[in-house]
């Protein structure tokens, strides 16, 4: 089957890096996406990674290894607004988008 | 940028009566969208592909009788969740890409919080 596994939650101090993962299991591969959603709202894109290596973006950069499986997003300089989940969804070879359940990062003061 | 906009942002309705959800794309047009679905600290589910000027393609286990899916324009896709119950409680988003490529993009409402009493 096809599956996403990324961790439920994460802690993190202002100011900080934090990293988190992503690991895919698909039927094919057609890129991967990251996307930020805050409580109670639609998420919003943050990045897309095909190719193997490092998307830098400002604060956030992302990284993919296509031979892994695996991804990560990079936050930079935590901000207290960047509390959020983070969604990871990977398309497969029908085009379709496989979602993971998010991780919940909480940043702290 | 791209804008998708989704109404009713919250409704609240009685078991039996029918909730119509509104998703529009204001600055592009959308010859698909997609329905979502998600409960609190799950993964978003795809309910349904909605095709401009075609019946929309449901996924598995959702059912096209409850859910039903109009997208009768090119900015306008409808979701309306007939008899509601309870367990249909849950937050719905929907989704649009601007360009064609599956590279682009999604880009989504801001979810209608459907609460059924």
């Amino acid at each position: 089957g096809q599956n996403i596994d990324q961790p439920t939650e994460m802690t993190a101090t202002e100011g900080a890096i934090v990293q988190i993962n992503c690991t895919y299991q698909t039927s094919g591969f057609n890129g991967l996406f990251w996307y930020q959603q805050h409580a109670g709202e639609a998420p919003t894109f943050l990045s897309y990674n095909v190719l193997d290596g490092l998307e830098e973006k400002g604060r956030f950069s992302s990284f993919l290894s296509r031979s892994k499986g695996y991804s990560y997003l990079l936050l930079k300089e935590l901000q207290m607004k960047d509390s959020a989940s983070y969604l990871c969804a990977a398309i497969d070879s029908n085009y379709q988008l496989i979602w993971g359940a998010g991780t919940k990062l909480i940043i702290k003061p | 940028g791209a804008v998708v906009s989704q109404h009713p942002s919250r409704v609240i309705c009685k078991s039996g009566t029918s909730v119509k959800i509104e998703c529009r794309s204001l600055d592009f047009q959308a010859t698909t969208m997609f329905w979502y679905r998600q409960f609190p600290k799950k993964s978003l589910m795809l309910m349904a592909t909605s095709n401009e000027g075609s019946k929309a393609t449901y996924e598995q286990g959702v059912e096209k009788d409850k859910f039903l899916i109009n997208h009768a324009s090119l900015t306008l896709s409808t979701l309306t969740v007939t008899s509601a119950h309870p367990e249909d409680s849950s937050f719905y988003i929907c989704s649009a890409r601007v360009g064609g490529e599956i590279a682009s993009p999604l880009h989504f409402g801001n979810g209608t919080r459907l609460t059924v009493t």
